[in-house]
């Protein structure tokens, strides 16, 4: 089955601590995106990348990190430096131009205690 | 900078009836306006896409308008189920000349169909 895959679902980690989220797609898209979802409030764009190998800053990229090594990853991690990671994180991916249709897996909800 | 607003962050209709969800926006027109669902602790699933030279597109019971003039998109459901219950969200895709630009979600709107 096609599909973008996500994993944990869900993640429990101590203050100070860095944490790795997951995202794998087999849709052969180009396009990867990270999202943060938090209660009653939209999705908020982390990171993005257009092709292997490079990435863009979102709108709330501090404390946040992530690599794009293959086409089928790219992995999101939480530093320390976060002042409020407690959330739910969506990642997505897209087609190869970038801003279509997005398809996203099943998310992976972080709590740091 | 852009806004996007969905007007109710919950609507509760009768079984049957037709759900009518409101996405406004400013500033810029945006070349794309899409529509996805969204179930508690899930990710969010595509249900169409409108482009700013369309006014409307339908998809079985669901039907999408969209006035630049106005800057708002209407999501409607017709003949609506308990199982259309969920969070419904509209992001707008808006180009600055002539290159991509970014993907911009409302909050959402929380649909209830009651039997």
């Amino acid at each position: 089955d096609g599909g973008i895959t996500q994993s944990p679902k869900y993640l429990f980690r101590k203050e100070g601590q860095n944490v790795t989220l997951s995202c794998e797609q087999n849709l052969n898209h180009d396009a990867m995106y990270w999202y943060r979802q938090d209660p009653g409030q939209g999705l908020r764009l982390i990171y993005y990348s257009q092709i292997v190998n490079d990435f863009q800053k979102g709108d709330i990229a501090e404390g946040y990190s992530v690599s794009r090594e293959k086409k089928e990853s790219f992995p999101l991690t939480v530093t320390s430096a976060q002042k409020n990671p407690t959330a739910f994180y969506l990642c997505a991916s897209s087609s190869a131009g970038g801003w279509d249709t997005q398809y996203f897996g099943p998310g992976t909800r972080l709590t740091v205690l | 900078s852009q806004k996007i607003e969905q007007n109710s962050e919950a609507l509760n209709i009768q079984e049957g009836k037709t759900a009518t969800l409101t996405c406004n926006y400013t500033n810029y027109s945006p070349a794309y306006l899409q529509w996805y669902r969204q179930d508690p602790g899930r990710g969010p699933v595509f249900l169409l896409l409108i482009r700013e030279n369309e006014k409307e597109k339908r998809k079985e019971r669901l039907k999408v308008t969209f006035d630049t003039t106005l800057k708002q998109s209407l999501f409607h459901i017709t003949a609506s189920q308990p199982a259309d219950s969920a969070t419904y969200l509209c992001a707008l895709e808006f180009f600055y000349g002539g290159s991509q630009g970014n993907l911009i979600f409302g909050k959402g709107t929380k649909l209830s169909v009651k039997p």
